[in-house]
C-alpha cells in the first residue's frame, strides 16, 4: 500500500530565507508526483508536475525535484516571502488514476 | 472557462438530512475526480469518472454516497442520511487524458450538525 510522507509537518522561517520542503513515498511505481499549495480552507493550487521519467521541475521560486528509487521528492522555495505561507502538499499518482496525497507541511513565512 | 468550479462552497445540514453537490470541470476535460479532506490531513481519493463512466471506487465511498456524470460534462456527489463523521471538504479535480496535471476546484465544505 502506498503512503506519501511530508516532513516537516510545520515550518516557520523568516522572509528571505530558503526552505526545502520533503516528500516521501513507499512505492516507487508512480507515473508522476505533484506538488500543491492550499490556502486556509481553499482548494488546491498545483504548482509543479514531474513525470516518473523526469528528475525536476522549475517554476519561478519553485524547484521540485523527484528520486523515484529512493522515493522522494523535494520542493524548494527561493527568497521566502510571507505571501508563501500556506499548507503545501505532494501527491503521487498511481496506476488507475489514483492519487495518495501526503497530509501536508504547513508554512509559515515571517515579515 | 475560469477553472474547476463547485457548488455549493460551504453546507450546513442536520443529521439524517441529503446534501448534493455539483462540480464543473474545465470544459476540455474528460477525467473528473472527487476528493474528500479532513481538518489538518491530505484529500483522500473517492471516485473517478473518465467521461461519464465511473471507472473508480474506493472503499471510503460508502453505499450512502453516490457520484454521477450523466453527460460526461458537470458531475453531481450525493450524500444520503448525512452523519457527523461526513463534515469534511469535499474537493473536485479535472484533467485531460493521460498523465497531466489536475486542477483543483474551491471545494465543498460540509458541516453535518
Amino acid at each position: 500500500k502506498q503512503e506519501v510522507t511530508q516532513i516537516p509537518a510545520a515550518l516557520s522561517v523568516p522572509e528571505g530565507e530558503n526552505l526545502v520542503l520533503n516528500c516521501s513515498f513507499t512505492d516507487s511505481a508512480i507515473y508522476n508526483l505533484q506538488w500543491f499549495r492550499q490556502d486556509p480552507g481553499k482548494g488546491l493550487t498545483s504548482l509543479l508536475l514531474i513525470q516518473s521519467s523526469q528528475r525536476e521541475q522549475t517554476s519561478g521560486r519553485l524547484n521540485a525535484s523527484l528520486d523515484k528509487s529512493s522515493g522522494r521528492s523535494t520542493l524548494y522555495i527561493a527568497a521566502s516571502q510571507p505571501g508563501d505561507s500556506a499548507t503545501y502538499l505532494c501527491a503521487v499518482r498511481l496506476g488507475g488514476f489514483k492519487t495518495i496525497f501526503g497530509a501536508g507541511t504547513r508554512l509559515f513565512v515571517k515579515a | 472557462d475560469t477553472g474547476v468550479s463547485q457548488n455549493p462552497r460551504h453546507k450546513i445540514t442536520k443529521r439524517g438530512q441529503n446534501v448534493t453537490f455539483r462540480c464543473d470541470p474545465i470544459s476540455e476535460h474528460n477525467r473528473l475526480y472527487w476528493y474528500r479532506q479532513t481538518l489538518g490531513q491530505g484529500p483522500e481519493f473517492l471516485t473517478y469518472f473518465q467521461n461519464e463512466a465511473q471507472l473508480e471506487k474506493s472503499r471510503l465511498l460508502s453505499d450512502r454516497f453516490s457520484a454521477e456524470r450523466p453527460k460526461g460534462s458537470f458531475s453531481t456527489l450525493e450524500i444520503q442520511r448525512t452523519e457527523q463523521g461526513d463534515s469534511a471538504m469535499y474537493l473536485c479535480a479535472s484533467s485531460e487524458t493521460g498523465l497531466t496535471e489536475a486542477f483543483f476546484g474551491q471545494g465543498t465544505r460540509l458541516t453535518v450538525v
